[in-house]
């Protein structure tokens, strides 16, 4: 089955910096890459996603990339503001017999300090 | 408006006991999803369908049962509650393989 790595766990950083986040999965069948953002007691929320046969994408402060041959992909965002702060979860769609299951990395804990 | 719904929101129950954690979408979604996560950590898999009457067991191993007997409801089943079951439950549908998966509020669940 699929498995999807994520690091860093935690990660703080100071307002206006950039933060990265970067996650591996291991099926090379997958095909849609989603990230999510959850807040404090709330549920996750798609903020940027993209498809197997793109290599970046971009929204605003947000940009992915993806790199197919290395079975990696990675979450960008700059000028990061104190709202930023949440749990961000990377997560990898792939085939399954009838079906798609979505696997989701471990999570990284982003703190956007003053 | 279109959205999943899930209920109760919060839940205290005592050991041995059954319960069932309702999850509606109103969305037309063909595909569900019931993830287990303890509070700001990982989303393990435990459930999901890809349509009416398919259902199939996720990544981490759940002593709960789903059914899919109508495409807007995905209820979850503990026949005899433990304390390990204490957790929060999150239930998810989206449309298609490539599509944005979207989540209920989730149900806190507490066995004493």
């Amino acid at each position: 089955g699929e498995n999807v790595e994520q690091h860093p766990s935690t990660l703080s950083v100071q307002e206006g910096d950039s933060a990265v986040i970067k996650c591996t999965y291991s099926d090379s069948a997958s095909n849609y890459f989603p990230w999510y953002k959850q807040e404090l007691g709330k549920r996750p929320q798609l903020i940027i996603d993209i498809r197997s046969n793109v290599g970046e994408k971009k929204d605003q402060r947000i940009a992915v990339t993806l790199n197919k041959t290395a079975k990696h992909f990675s979450l960008h965002i700059t000028e990061t503001q104190p709202e930023d702060s949440a749990v961000y979860f990377c997560a990898a769609s792939h085939p399954t017999g009838g079906g798609n299951k979505l696997t989701f990395g471990t999570g990284t804990q982003l703190k956007v300090e003053l | 408006e279109a959205d999943i719904y899930q209920t109760p929101r919060y839940l205290v129950i005592g050991t041995g006991k059954k319960i069932t954690l309702e999850c509606s979408q109103t969305m037309g979604h063909d595909k569900m999803y019931w993830y287990q996560q303890d509070p700001g950590m990982e989303l393990h898999l435990i459930h999901y369908s890809y349509g009416v009457n398919s259902t199939e067991k996720g990544d981490l191993s759940s002593e709960s049962t789903v059914s899919r007997i109508r495409t807007e409801h995905f209820p979850l089943t503990l026949e005899s509650a433990r304390p390990s079951h204490t957790s929060q439950y999150l239930c998810a549908s989206r449309s298609g393989r490539n599509t944005e998966a979207f989540f209920g509020q989730g149900t806190r669940l507490t066995v004493v």
